[in-house]
């Protein structure tokens, strides 16, 4: 059964600083996609990683697929209030269809 | 930008009740899944299909649970008897490649439907 667990579960910093979450499995996935969810609504995709060292910038967020992917965070640089939000991340397994989700980061900026 | 839409945004049904959820796919995609997220947890994979077939499914998806293409447009998931634990979130996503065939696919996921069972 693959797993992925996602750290810390719940983060609440001042708008300004930088954070980093954690994604991480004993599996290698073929991808891992990064997705934001907002209360009441379905995931939203930020990023997909494929290549193990992959790095990718989205603005002020940089993703990095671990050399082994088995493992990827997150970087938000600078967070703002509109940076609050529950991120997921998602792991694809070579020659199977489903997403294994993590549990998510629960991310709250305050001003 | 393409979307995926869910219909309803939220069914309360009866235990017992039957119960179809909608989904319309990005129109270029071919391959459509089914997720659920009970209250406080994980998104957890129901099914995938492909060509008018399931071609993948977890053990949650079990014989109460069906999956139709009724048209070019349309994806659905039936629930035959609802259970109180049916009680989630249920996302349905598309994706214009397959695990199966590709290093990699990007799932596109649906607003959800809030499914109440009392």
């Amino acid at each position: 059964t693959q797993l992925l667990e996602q750290s810390p579960q719940f983060l609440s910093i001042q708008e300004g600083e930088n954070l980093t979450v954690y994604c991480n499995s004993s599996s290698v996935f073929s991808s891992l996609q990064w997705y934001r969810q907002e209360p009441g609504e379905g995931p939203v995709l930020l990023v997909t990683v494929v290549t193990g060292g992959e790095v990718k910038k989205l603005k002020r967020l940089t993703f990095q697929f671990g050399d082994a992917r088995k493992d990827s965070s997150l970087h938000i640089t600078a967070a703002q209030p509109g940076d609050t939000g529950l991120y997921l991340c998602a792991g694809a397994i070579q020659g199977a269809q489903k997403l294994v989700f993590g549990q998510g980061t629960r991310l709250t900026i305050n001003p | 930008e393409p979307e995926v839409t869910q219909t309803p945004s939220h069914q309360v049904t009866q235990m017992g009740q039957e119960v179809i959820l909608r989904c319309v796919p990005i129109s270029n995609h071919l391959y459509f899944y089914w997720y659920r997220q009970i209250l406080g947890q994980k998104v957890e994979f129901l099914v995938s299909f492909y060509n008018n077939e399931i071609s993948e499914k977890s053990e949650i998806f079990d014989d109460q649970f069906s999956v139709e293409r009724p048209d070019g447009s349309n994806f659905t998931l039936k629930i035959r008897s609802t259970k109180l634990e049916d009680s989630a979130m249920y996302f349905c996503a598309s994706s214009s490649t397959g695990g199966g065939l590709s290093m990699y696919y990007e799932q596109y996921f649906g607003p959800g439907t809030r499914l109440t069972v009392t």
